[in-house]
């Protein structure tokens, strides 16, 4: 099946610093990226939709200078959470998109990547 | 390797019983989440199981067993909104998610 990866899987930064977060598709193409951000036993909460060469689609409320994304290719989308804060600790998982699936809604959803701001 | 299987597709009729199941291969476990997923929307949490044991909340239970690597979704009283997809997912060691393909419910009238 369509595997999707996330590098780093943890990170622990200091406040005031930035982070990237990679997702990439490693045996499909993807148009379309998806970033969540997971809070413990709690629904996966939608960033952005990001789309290949084009600018990132922002849900209500979240910041789109703090929480930068970059759709560079159709097998690459970061996320850069600039200047970090201890609030913005949280689990960062990222789903993509293969459009040549049979379910046009098909996501596949990356390991997930664990932020820690001290 | 690590290994999370679901069934592909399921079709139940409105007001029955349906059961999902999974069966996983991790290294190390933290945990199974089950997420139900509606078409263009963002997965929303269902359950975690992390011992060995039944669940219940509401109309929807979970079910696990550790010494098996396997868990079932069961869904009473079935709703034509239930008609989505229900993902599958464990916690490793290294609290990576492994998710399976999900399963796409569909409720027929």
């Amino acid at each position: 099946g369509a595997v999707v990866s996330q590098h780093p899987s943890r990170v622990i930064c200091k406040s005031g610093t930035s982070v990237k977060i990679e997702c990439r598709s490693l045996d499909f193409q993807a148009t379309t990226m998806f970033w969540y951000r997971q809070f413990p036993k709690k629904s996966l909460m939608l960033m952005a939709t990001s789309n290949e060469g084009s600018k990132a689609t922002y849900e209500q409320g979240v910041e789109k200078d703090k929480f930068l994304i970059n759709h560079a290719s159709l097998t690459l989308s970061t996320l850069t959470v600039t200047s970090a804060h201890p609030e913005d600790s949280s689990f960062y998982i990222c789903s993509a998109r293969d459009p040549l699936a049979g379910e046009i809604d098909t996501q596949y959803f990356g390991p997930g990547t664990r932020l820690t701001v001290l | 390797g690590q290994n999370i299987d679901q069934p592909t597709e399921m079709t139940a009729t409105e007001g029955a019983i349906v059961q999902i199941n999974c069966t996983y291969q991790t290294s190390g476990f933290n945990g199974l989440f089950w997420y139900q997923q509606h078409a263009g929307e963002a997965p929303t949490f269902l359950s975690y199981n992390v011992l060995d044991g039944l669940e219940e909340k509401g109309r929807f239970s979970s079910f696990l067993s550790r010494s098996k690597g396997y868990s079932y979704l069961l869904l009473k009283e079935l709703q034509m909104k239930d008609s989505a997809s229900y993902l599958c997912a464990t916690m490793d060691s290294n609290y990576q998610l492994i998710w399976g393909a999900g399963t796409k419910l569909i409720i027929k009238p």
